[in-house]
């Protein structure tokens, strides 16, 4: 049974601050994603990474930055939260062949920037 | 430029009735559908998917319909329960080595069952 878990399921910080969320997943998945889900919007993607120490932007990359230095272990990096990074955050995980896999989800980080 | 559209963002039916979800897409090169269930608090989990080779899955109570010509597929529900009750996500995938798993999400629609 896939398991992809999130450090955290709420956090509150202060605008300015840098905030670390961080992701495991225990299938060997190839594929890491990091979302942020908004009422209306849907999820959007925020960066994804292919492979160890790989990552490519998604579609709104802005104010965020990743790491993946292990398989199974994906971090998305807020490098100075602001309020309009207030939203619910997820991570997924997938194998990689050629595109047709269902995506393993985490629980969600609801992130508030006060 | 929203590529996988839910235009629905609710949908309210009675228990036991079919629930039609309904998504639209603008990329051609969209060649794997899937949709996904969302609880509050909890991560979206995958319920159904469907390859642009084929027209219908169906999988228990859930079918996906796929019509390429019109780039539209709907999720069939039924018969429609209570706790069906959740958000659902359309999501396409373009394929392909350099997608990496990459999927693109609509907006959700939040369906309500009625007992």
């Amino acid at each position: 049974d896939v398991k992809v878990t999130q450090s955290s399921r709420y956090l509150v910080k202060r605008t300015g601050e840098k905030v670390f969320l961080e992701c495991v997943q225990d299938m060997d998945h190839e594929n890491m994603f990091w979302y942020r889900q908004d009422p209306g919007l849907g999820l959007r993607l925020i960066y994804f990474s292919y492979d160890v120490k790989m990552k490519e932007k998604g579609d709104i990359p802005e104010g965020y930055s990743v790491s993946r230095e292990k398989k199974e272990r994906f971090s998305l990096i807020l490098e100075s939260a602001s309020t309009n990074q207030t939203s619910m955050y997820l991570c997924a995980s997938s194998f990689s062949s050629g595109g047709m896999d269902e995506q393993y989800f985490g629980p969600g980080t609801r992130l508030t920037v006060t | 430029d929203q590529q996988v559209k839910q235009n629905s963002p609710s949908l309210s039916v009675q228990e036991g009735r079919i629930s039609i979800l309904n998504c639209d897409y603008t990329n051609s090169m969209f060649d794997y559908f899937l949709w996904y269930k969302k609880y509050p608090a909890e991560g979206p989990t995958f319920l159904i998917s469907i390859s642009s080779i084929k027209d219908k899955n169906e999988d228990g109570r859930f079918t996906v319909f796929l019509n390429k010509s019109a780039k539209h597929l709907s999720l069939h529900i039924v018969p429609s329960q209570p706790g069906d009750s959740a958000v659902y996500f359309c999501a396409a995938s373009a394929g392909g080595g350099t997608s990496y798993g990459k999927l693109t999400f609509g907006q959700g629609t939040i369906l309500t069952v009625h007992p």
